[in-house]
C-alpha cells in the first residue's frame, strides 16, 4: 500500500521550453501533496504544499508563477516547470499524504524525476 | 527557527559493526518524527514514525528511538544492502509540512 507514482522518470528539455511532470497515488486518496527539490547529496527541500482543489501554497522564495501546481484531484498533482533554464535542472520528487488527522501523516514519495535542461 | 540536525554526515561500517546514527530537533511542538530511507536517484522509502519521547519501534536490524530532543536510528548487524542515505524529518502540529535533515550516508562494506 502507499504506492506513489512519478511521470516521466527522466526528462531532458531545451531552455524556454516547459516541462509537466505528473505525481499520482496509486492505491489511497491524498488530501495534501509535497513538491520538492533536492541537489545532488543535499537533502529534500520543500517546494510547494497543494491540497485537492485549492491553490498551492509556496515556500518562501519559490517563485509561483514558475512551477504552476495543479492538484486537480484526490489521486493527481502536477508540477509544470515553465521557461526552464539550466539551473532549473535538478531532481524533482512529490510526495503524498492523507492527513486525514490522527496519526496519519506520513508523506509516501514518488521515485522522483530527473529533469536536465540544456 | 525550526532545525533537523543529523549526525554524522557519513559512517563507513564494516558488515556486522553495529552502530547508530542521531537526529537532533528542535521545535515548538513536535507532531511526529520520521525516519527515511533514500537510495541513489530514488525517492525516500518510508521506515518509521515517532510520536512521543520514550517511543521505540524496529524492522529487520534498524530500531528508532525517541527522546524530547533527538532520535537515534540503531543499526545492528549491518548488511552491505543497508547502504543508503537516512533522512530524518519532522513535523509540527497544525501544519502538514516537513523538516528533512541534511542526511546520514551510511556504507556498509562487505
Amino acid at each position: 500500500g502507499a504506492v506513489v507514482s512519478q511521470h516521466p522518470s527522466r526528462v531532458i528539455c531545451k531552455s524556454g521550453t516547459s516541462v509537466k511532470i505528473e505525481c499520482r497515488s496509486l492505491d489511497f486518496q491524498a488530501t495534501t501533496m509535497f513538491w520538492y527539490r533536492q541537489f545532488p547529496k543535499q537533502s529534500l527541500m520543500l517546494m510547494a504544499t497543494s491540497n485537492e482543489g485549492s491553490k498551492a501554497t509556496y515556500e518562501q522564495g519559490v517563485e509561483k508563477d514558475k512551477f504552476l501546481i495543479n492538484h486537480a484531484s484526490l489521486t493527481l498533482s502536477t508540477l509544470t516547470v515553465t521557461s526552464a533554464h539550466p539551473e532549473d535542472s535538478s531532481f524533482y520528487i512529490c510526495s503524498a499524504s492523507t492527513g486525514t488527522g490522527g496519526f496519519s501523516y506520513e508523506q509516501y514519495f514518488g521515485p522522483g524525476t530527473r529533469l536536465t535542461v540544456t | 527557527e525550526d532545525q533537523v540536525t543529523q549526525s554524522p554526515e557519513a559512517l563507513r561500517l564494516q558488515e556486522g559493526e553495529s552502530s547508530s546514527l542521531n537526529c537532533s530537533y528542535t521545535v515548538s511542538g513536535l507532531r511526529g518524527l520520521f525516519w527515511y530511507r533514500q537510495d541513489p536517484g530514488k525517492g525516500p522509502e518510508f521506515l518509521f514514525t515517532l510520536y512521543s519521547a520514550g517511543e521505540e519501534k524496529e524492522k529487520e536490524r534498524l530500531k528508532a528511538t525517541l527522546t524530547k530532543k533527538e532520535s537515534f536510528l540503531h543499526i545492528t548487524a549491518p548488511k552491505p544492502e543497508d547502504s543508503a542515505t537516512y533522512l530524518c524529518a519532522v513535523q509540527e502540529y497544525n501544519n502538514n509540512d516537513m523538516r528533512f535533515g541534511a542526511g546520514t550516508r551510511l556504507t556498509v562494506k562487505p
